[in-house]
């Protein structure tokens, strides 16, 4: 089957640590995307990209940092710059990264640091 | 600037009954709009979009939207709930102008069915 693969599921950090999110998808899609989900705030933009090896900052890039440099992975490193990282993260991808091209996503991954 | 606002947070129905989630946007160009939905702990899905053509749009799992320019809305409707509806529920608006495929999200609106 098809699909966006996030992990780990449940990721624990101590404060002051980097950590990395995988997001691999087999759908041949050229555009991924992350972003970041917190309670009555909806979804925000983290970073996208629409071609390997180039990729863009989105509404929420502080403390971020990703990488393109395959077209079936896009990792997302938070860092210690940021200052409240604890969220649910969710990577999508779409066909050709146009704006009539809707998101498939991953089941997530739910970062908490202590 | 687009954006989208939906109005309710919390939306309670009996199963068996309408169901309408409300969702109004912005937008200086023509707008495609989503509706999306996410149970708990999971990924959102896709339920229905409306890019061109027909304004009314039906989508999955029984659910519709119609687009209405003068009132830049984007309503979303189920003529009968089910237990199984209870998830939160995105209205969304893609990024037409820079054409990158970013969908710029409402807060979202759960849905709650009573028996």
């Amino acid at each position: 089957d098809g699909g966006i693969t996030q992990s780990p599921k449940y990721l624990f950090r101590k404060e002051g640590q980097n950590v990395t999110l995988s997001c691999e998808q087999n759908l041949n899609h050229d555009a991924m995307y992350w972003y970041r989900q917190d309670p009555g705030q909806g979804l925000r933009l983290i970073y996208y990209s629409q071609i390997v090896n180039d990729f863009q900052k989105g509404d929420i890039a502080e403390g971020y940092s990703v990488s393109r440099e395959k077209k079936e992975s896009f990792p997302l490193t938070v860092t210690s710059a940021q200052k409240n990282p604890t969220a649910f993260y969710l990577c999508a991808s779409s066909t050709t990264g146009g704006a009539s091209s809707p998101l498939h996503f991953g089941n997530g991954t739910r970062l908490t640091v202590t | 600037a687009q954006s989208v606002t939906q109005l309710g947070s919390h939306v309670s129905v009996s199963e068996g009954a309408l169901v309408l989630l409300r969702c109004n946007y912005s937008s200086s160009v023509p707008p495609y709009l989503f509706w999306y939905v996410q149970y708990p702990n999971q990924g959102l899905q896709l339920l229905l979009k409306y890019t061109t053509g027909a304004t009314l749009v039906k989508g999955i799992n029984g659910f519709e939207a119609e687009f209405k320019k003068s009132e830049t809305s984007f309503h979303l409707t189920k003529p009968s709930a089910h237990m199984s509806d209870a998830a939160e529920y995105f209205c969304a608006v893609s990024d037409r102008s820079g054409n990158t495929g970013k969908l710029i999200f409402g807060q979202g609106t759960t849905l709650q069915v009573k028996p």
